[in-house]
């Protein structure tokens, strides 16, 4: 079992809201970990868009917009990046990432189809 | 503002040794508060971090699971850059390599432009 599941797609439409979930193995708690997520468009390298561990334990990238969130799902064993209001310039894919055992672990990427 | 630049071959023979480079604007391989990595990206869009070499007092590096044994990461303070050596490659190596700061927060927030690496008689 990988230690991080994302969908591989999702689509949704423009001015909605996507949640795009990051679940982690059974064995570990999302409680315990920083989720870190990027986002990735065709042709460039990942950016960092933001981490999540709790409400009082988070931080923006530079220059993310707002509408870009972070959370957990305690009861799924998950991280979720929620992005408010879609535009077409969200259409990417979205990695997230942990550090886990002495290494900094990814998921497979979620892409993500504003339509 | 932090720079890196990869430079190295793009075909690499199997069997043989993928050697990158990347050099550091902006910011110094000795950093006390960064980590200097290599990430690649698969064909099928998968990231893998393979490991990091970072200075605190003394030099430290870390390397991934999939990868260790085959892999090293040094710092050449003289030239603030960092390299990446990879020995006995297959074609499962094929994948655009990164190299990618992490920062004092642990985000990574500078990354190279990618190379693509083909390993392919």
């Amino acid at each position: 079992q990988a230690v991080l599941t994302q969908p591989s797609s999702l689509s949704a439409s423009p001015g909605a809201s996507a949640s795009l979930t990051c679940t982690l193995r059974s064995d570990i708690n999302v409680a315990n970990y920083r989720i870190y997520w990027y986002q990735q468009k065709s042709g460039s390298p990942p950016q960092f868009l933001l981490r999540y561990s709790s409400d009082s334990d988070n931080q923006q990238g530079s220059g993310v917009p707002r509408r870009f969130s972070g959370s957990k799902d305690a009861s799924a064993n998950a991280g979720i990046l929620l992005i408010s209001g879609l535009q077409s310039e969200d259409e990417a894919d979205y990695y997230c990432v942990i550090w886990d055992s002495s290494a900094w672990v990814f998921g497979g990427g979620t892409k993500l189809t504003v339509l | 503002q932090v720079q890196l630049q990869q430079s190295g071959p793009g075909l690499v023979k199997p069997s043989q040794t993928l050697s990158l480079t990347c050099v550091i604007s902006g910011d110094s391989v000795s950093s006390n508060s960064a980590a200097w990595n290599w990430i690649r990206q698969s064909p099928s869009r998968d990231l893998e971090w393979l490991g990091r070499t970072y200075y605190r007092s003394k030099w430290y590096d870390d390397y991934a699971l999939s990868v260790k044994g085959r892999i090293t990461i040094n710092p050449d303070t003289s030239k603030n850059q960092f390299s990446l050596q990879l020995n006995s490659v297959t074609p499962e190596d094929t994948a655009v390599y990164f190299c990618a700061r992490n920062n004092q927060l642990n985000m990574f927030d500078s990354w190279g432009q990618g190379t693509l690496v083909t390993v392919s008689s």
